[in-house]
């Protein structure tokens, strides 16, 4: 069945360092695939995106990468910041269909 | 910025009886989903609904869930006959027609006891 395997599960680093999520999916048919933040007691609240027409794509400290022939997605946290502490979701779908999620990658930015 | 809200933010409720989840989708979304996460789990997939009809549901969404767009605003899920396994973080999603993005309201928890 449709699955988004994701890791690592827990995430420390040094305020100001990078931090690296990677996921791997494995609906062939997916073409959507944005990254979930979920603060303590919220909604997961989306903070990027990318198609499968794009290979990379950035948003000032944030940037997701897409390999679809490896099936393969990955979130790059540059120069974390304390707010950067939540639990991060990748997740695949596709246009108007249900999305998918990972377990989850809890990072923790250490002052 | 217009947002998804849910009510009530929290519920509690016996074993056996029926609850129902409110959700405000923002308002020129027409497509609507409900998801639901386990304490400590993975967010899953429940339901997806367009043109007031069901498009998708999981094997999680058994006879005893139903949703309805009772009004232009509200999308609602019900649960009849509650179990303990019920108990989780239900969250409510839309999106427009013609994006790939949705957006989560901040959730309800659910507590069968």
């Amino acid at each position: 069945g449709e699955n988004v395997e994701q890791h690592p599960s827990t995430l420390s680093v040094q305020e100001g360092d990078s931090a690296v999520i990677k996921c791997t999916y494995s609906d062939s048919a997916s073409n959507y695939f944005p990254w979930y933040k979920q603060e303590l007691g919220k909604g997961p609240q989306l903070i990027i995106d990318i198609r499968s027409n794009v290979g990379e794509k950035k948003d000032q400290r944030i940037a997701v990468t897409l390999n679809k022939t490896a099936k393969h997605f990955s979130l790059h946290i540059t120069e974390t910041q304390p707010e950067d502490s939540a639990v991060y979701f990748c997740t695949s779908g596709r246009r108007d269909d249900k999305i998918i999620f990972g377990k989850g990658t809890r990072l923790h930015i250490l002052p | 910025e217009p947002e998804v809200t849910q009510t009530p933010s929290h519920q509690v409720t016996q074993m056996g009886q029926e609850v129902i989840l409110r959700c405000v989708p923002i308002s020129n979304h027409l497509y609507f989903y409900w998801y639901r996460q386990i304490l400590g789990q993975k967010v899953e997939f429940l339901v997806s609904f367009y043109n007031n009809e069901i498009s998708e549901k999981s094997e999680i969404f058994d006879d005893r869930f139903s949703v309805e767009r009772p009004d232009g605003s509200n999308f609602t899920l019900k649960i009849r006959s509650t179990k303990l396994e019920d108990s989780a973080m239900y969250f409510c999603a839309s999106k427009t027609a013609y994006s790939y993005e949705q957006y989560f309201g901040p959730g309800t928890r659910l507590t069968v006891t």
